[in-house]
């Protein structure tokens, strides 16, 4: 069965720099693009953009360039997703999402909790 | 961009029926899917390609189009339908997500 299973919470100070990990399994890996999505404490869904598991092109939300970087290693079939300078209200759930090739979401990571705090 | 408008809450009593409207222009030209999430856990998809039920999704769940609006239906709904409901729509790489309607079953 396809499982999507992120690293474990992780505490960050501001202007540090945080790496969620997501390892596949159940599926053809390179089948497949990976969303990143994230939940503020209390609040909706904000996605953060894609990463194509087949070349490794991405495409992120605006509000995120230039602090995030998404790859992914084929190898283990496991994305990854960094994001630098780090503030308070990046303090979020972070969730992996498997995207089938008609642009859409399915399978979900378990969440990553990052807290930045000082 | 795109954007999605939900309502934010949607009440019902156990065995009524509930409706969580979706609506955005994007709608008009792309499928929509819907996301329930319960407190603590992930999303779950519950309906996919405007209409479709995932296996193992009830089929109390479903779902309906009709231009820039989606609805989700839930026939006789349960307490434990209760929960966080999400839309959502993708178009050229770009995806966004509906702000989330919170079902009340009681």
């Amino acid at each position: 069965q396809v499982q999507l299973v992120q690293s474990g919470a992780d505490v960050k100070k501001p202007g540090a720099s945080v790496n969620v990990s997501c390892k596949a399994s159940g599926y053809t890996f390179t089948t497949y693009n990976m969303h990143w999505v994230r939940q503020a404490p209390g609040q909706g869904l904000e996605w953060m953009g894609i990463i194509n598991a087949t070349v490794g092109s991405t495409k992120y939300v605006q509000k995120f360039q230039g602090r995030v970087t998404m790859t992914r290693d084929t190898s283990t079939s496991t994305v990854y997703m960094e994001l630098s300078g780090l503030k308070s209200d990046d303090t979020a759930v972070y969730y992996c999402a498997r995207g089938p090739p008609d642009g859409g979401v399915d399978y979900w990571g378990q969440g990553t909790l990052v807290t930045v705090s000082s | 961009s795109y954007e999605l408008t939900q309502p934010s809450s949607v009440s019902v009593s156990p065995g009524q029926t509930a409706r969580i409207t979706c609506s955005g222009d994007v709608l008009a030209k792309k499928y929509s899917r819907w996301f329930q999430q319960k407190p603590g856990q992930a999303p779950l998809l519950v309906i996919y390609k405007d209409t479709e039920r995932p296996s193992g999704i009830p089929e109390r769940f479903s779902g309906s189009s009709s231009g820039t609006t989606v609805t989700l239906t839930i026939s006789g709904a349960q307490v434990e339908d209760e929960a966080d409901y999400y839309c959502y729509s993708a178009a050229d790489n770009n995806v966004v997500f509906g702000g989330g309607t919170k079902l009340t079953v009681l």
